[in-house]
């Protein structure tokens, strides 16, 4: 099941830059995605998410970016602090948030101080 | 700030045995979940749970799993027979309409 893709297994950046985190899907009946985070041992904490109707939707230090036509989002991370550092979910869902998400296989980030 | 709960953190368990993993959902939350992660794989949607009936299940949800909310707080999902290939974590998940699902920290089941 390749519905939702992080083509990315791990992505390290310096403390203060910005990291952006990619994620693409196939499915065209998905209208909202999410992103989760997670540390060792615990599970996937919310992050973020948009809506198919919008393009951009930032929450303090966190953005996310949907390009519909090419079935693409990217999370950016603006300053990346070395507490940002764990493995970092895209997941989709259609119609609502009722609904069951699919998951990408998850970016590993690594904030080096 | 509220959260979900899961017990046991760890379970271990025969192959063939039955076993039940709880979770507690967030109190006022409508929508349960079940997802479970195999080691190296993604994380993948087991069943949803909606108004005291199950409202979709995956592949994965054959007639060996079983979801109960016994008790108006407690959410449990209960494998029958279990088979090595269950052994996994296991992720409980809830929200309210139109909220984001909220995850607990997870079940590791592991099948001997």
């Amino acid at each position: 099941d390749q519905q939702v893709k992080q083509n990315s297994p791990s992505l390290s950046v310096q403390e203060g830059r910005i990291s952006i985190l990619n994620c693409d899907y196939t499915n065209s009946m998905f209208d909202y995605f999410l992103w989760y985070k997670k540390y060792p041992a615990e599970g996937p904490t919310f992050l973020i998410s948009i809506s198919s109707i919008k393009d951009k939707n930032e929450d303090g230090r966190f953005t996310v970016f949907l390009n519909k036509s090419a079935k693409h989002l990217s999370l950016h991370i603006v300053p990346s602090q070395p507490g940002d550092s764990a493995v970092y979910f895209c997941a989709a869902s259609d119609m609502e948030y009722g609904n069951k998400l699919v998951f990408g296989a998850g970016t590993i980030l690594r904030v080096k101080s | 700030e509220p959260e979900v709960t899961q017990t046991p953190s760890h379970q271990v368990t025969q192959m063939g045995q039955e076993v039940i993993l709880r979770c507690v959902p967030i109190s006022n939350h409508l929508y349960f979940y079940w997802y479970r992660q195999i080691l190296g794989q993604k994380v993948e949607f087991l069943v949803s749970f909606y108004n005291n009936e199950i409202s979709e299940k995956s592949e994965i949800f054959d007639d060996q799993f079983s979801v109960e909310r016994p008790d108006g707080s407690n959410f449990t999902l209960k494998i029958r027979s279990t088979k090595l290939e269950d052994s996994a974590m296991y992720f409980c998940a809830s929200c309210r309409d139109n909220q984001p699902q909220h995850f607990g920290d997870g079940t590791r089941l592991s099948i001997l």
